[in-house]
């Protein structure tokens, strides 16, 4: 199965904002790029979605490079409660294909 | 909370018995999708619904697993003979037709001893 690599870990510090890479180089060109968390014992939750475009919500930002072989989640305000596992993946509209994900943790 | 909730959330049983696991979604999530999840690693898709009918199957779902979604509301996954390798987390997500966001469950959890 087509899937995304990702770093194992990061640390971030709180109040800063975290970069999480994820390289996507096999990507066809109607897959979406998502990014789910998944904070322990609960399922995944989505974050946000791009195409081709960065794309901003209240949570996160998504920058998504010309050639869309790689893409990087910006949490601009990174807090405790954003410690989870954060998984990027890729979607032909039905089915996601998810990498082994980045643990991130914020420290205080 | 996503609206999707899980049956049993935790689930021993033993090597060759078998388990049957629900999910329930909200009413407008059209379409209807299993993953499982090992430790250390992210879901694997395992199979799909529109409505009530089954339209993707991924090749982890082995003749033991069978998934139904009867009136295109619930859906169960049930695994027959369970061995120590279905051991694993099991989630459920629903979506809308015009979403792209699939809400997940908070999974079960299933140990084979």
């Amino acid at each position: 199965d087509a899937k995304t690599t990702q770093p194992p870990s990061m640390d971030c510090a709180e109040g800063r904002a975290a970069n999480l890479p994820c390289n996507h180089s096999t990507i066809s060109g109607n897959e979406y790029v998502y990014w789910y968390r998944q904070i322990h014992s609960q399922g995944p939750q989505y974050i946000i979605h791009g195409l081709k475009n960065n794309e901003t919500n209240e949570m996160a930002s998504l920058i998504i490079t010309e050639d869309r072989k790689s893409s990087t989640l910006i949490l601009p305000h990174a807090t405790l409660r954003d410690t989870a596992v954060y998984y990027c993946s890729r979607s032909n509209d039905y089915k996601l294909s998810f990498g082994a994900g980045t643990t991130v943790t914020v420290r205080a | 909370d996503t609206g999707v909730s899980q049956d049993p959330r935790h689930k021993i049983t033993k090597r060759g018995q078998n388990v049957t696991f629900r999910c329930d979604p909200i009413s407008e999530h059209n379409r209807l999708y299993w993953y499982r999840q090992t430790l250390g690693q992210g879901p694997e898709f395992l199979t799909y619904f529109q409505n009530e009918a089954q339209l993707e199957k991924s090749r982890l779902l082995s003749d033991r697993f069978s998934a139904e979604r009867p009136k295109g509301s619930f859906s169960t996954l049930e695994i027959q003979r369970t061995e120590q390798g279905d051991s694993a987390m099991y989630l459920c997500a629903g979506r809308r037709d015009n979403s792209y966001e699939q809400y997940f469950g908070p999974g079960t959890r299933l140990t084979v001893t």
